[in-house]
Formats: structure tokens, sequence, C-alpha cells
């Protein structure tokens, strides 16, 4: 899997904007960008996913780099609740078998202060 | 809640003690999956269960034993571990589209916080 480079921490405060970024320089043509979180004392969370569009959903936006080479993770307005590690994954979409596997790294610890 | 339950939630075992973690979906999927993360480390994969059948062994040691009698249910078995193998061990299910296609999230459990003394 292509490698991510995401800032160990982020501070916010609460019900300001939050923008995660992920830098991914070797991404294939067939990779997809995912983000997941995980909540202090939780197993891990999907967020948000894409190719090469913007996306939105009721939890984030994922804006992505016309190169494809970094990715950003909106919130927002981050709540306390937001506080986690976001992870910026890579999933190879090409040919079957291995398509479901994640390979997490060490994520962005973002904490939201009141 | 996520569909993915896991116990015990803690666990606390000797190095010659036998124990076993449980992990139940009951979203309807086809995939299951265990990872550790161990403090300040990321998440590790561990194996991977397709329709019942292992399809990922990431080297593993023997003292972790997997078993997967049915798509709902996943078994980690252990036994003589060592006090490294104390971490957060994490179940997950999705439902895994072969040939590439649409994205299945990957649900995970709270996990099972292991210590072995």
């Amino acid at each position: 899997d292509a490698k991510t480079t995401q800032p160990n921490s982020m501070e916010s405060n609460e019900e300001e904007p939050v923008h995660l970024p992920c830098n991914h320089s070797t991404i294939s043509g067939t990779d997809y960008i995912h983000w997941y979180r995980q909540l202090p004392s939780q197993g891990p969370e999907y967020v948000i996913h894409g190719l090469t569009s913007n996306v939105n959903n009721r939890m984030a936006s994922l804006a992505i780099a016309e190169d494809r080479k970094s990715s950003t993770l909106i919130l927002h307005r981050a709540t306390l609740r937001d506080a986690a590690v976001y992870y910026c994954i890579l999933r190879d979409v090409a040919g079957g078998g291995s398509n479901y596997k994640l390979t997490f790294g060490k994520g962005t610890l973002l904490t939201v202060n009141p | 809640e996520t569909g993915v339950t896991q116990t015990p939630r803690h666990l606390v075992m000797g190095m010659t003690n036998k124990k076993s973690l449980k992990c139940e979906q009951h979203l309807g999927h086809n995939a299951m999956y265990w990872y550790k993360q161990s403090a300040k480390k990321p998440l590790e994969l561990m194996f991977v269960y397709n329709f019942k059948e292992q399809t990922e062994n990431n080297s593993v040691p023997s003292r972790f034993s997997p078993e997967c009698p049915n798509s709902s249910h996943l078994f980690l078995h252990l036994h003589t571990l060592q006090p490294e193998d104390s971490a957060l061990y994490l179940c997950a299910s999705s439902q895994v589209s072969f040939g590439g296609g649409a994205y299945n999230e990957q649900f995970f459990g709270p996990g099972t916080r292991l210590t072995v003394l």
C-alpha cells in the first residue's frame, strides 16, 4: 500500500472548522483515499472516502488535490466529541482479493479545546 | 454501537494461561478481521477471514490461534503469551466485494484490553 504522511497532532477550538492534511505523493491511479478516526477507548470508525472528486457526508468533507498527491479532511464545526486520532489510509482497488485491507499509520491526534 | 461486539472487554492473564477472545458481528458481513494495537504503535492487521476461510496471516506467532466457526463469529485463542503481547485487540467486519468496485467500510468492535503478567 502507498504511504501517507500526517502531522502527529493538531489542536482546534470548539465550533471552529478543522482542516486535517494528508500527503500521499506516491498514490497510484487505483488508490482510494479513506479516513477513519478512533475516539478514546473505542475502535476506529469510518469517516469518509474518495477517489478524485471532493466528497461530503454528514460527518465531514474530503477535499482532494487535483494531482491527488494530497488531501484534506474538513470538520466544519469541531465539537468536543471530535477529539480523536484521525487516520488517512490509501486502499488499492485494482483487481480482487486484497482490496479489503486497511493499513493504518500513526494518524493525527486532534485535540478540541472548549 | 457498531454492530460488532467483543468479550471480554478487559483480560489479565499469566504467561502460562490459556484464554480466548470472542467477537460477534450482527451486520451480515462476510469478512472478519483481528487487529492488534500496542501502545504508541499503529494498528496491525493480524488475521483476515472471508466466508469463514482464513485469507491472511500477517506472520503472527503461533501462540495466537484464530478460529472462525461461521461468518458471524470470530475467536482468538491465546496460550503461553508474553508480556509484550499486552495490547488492545480489535475485531472488525466488512462486506467484501471482490474484483474491485464498491467500497464497504470496516466496522470495529470496542476491543479487548489484554494484559499479560
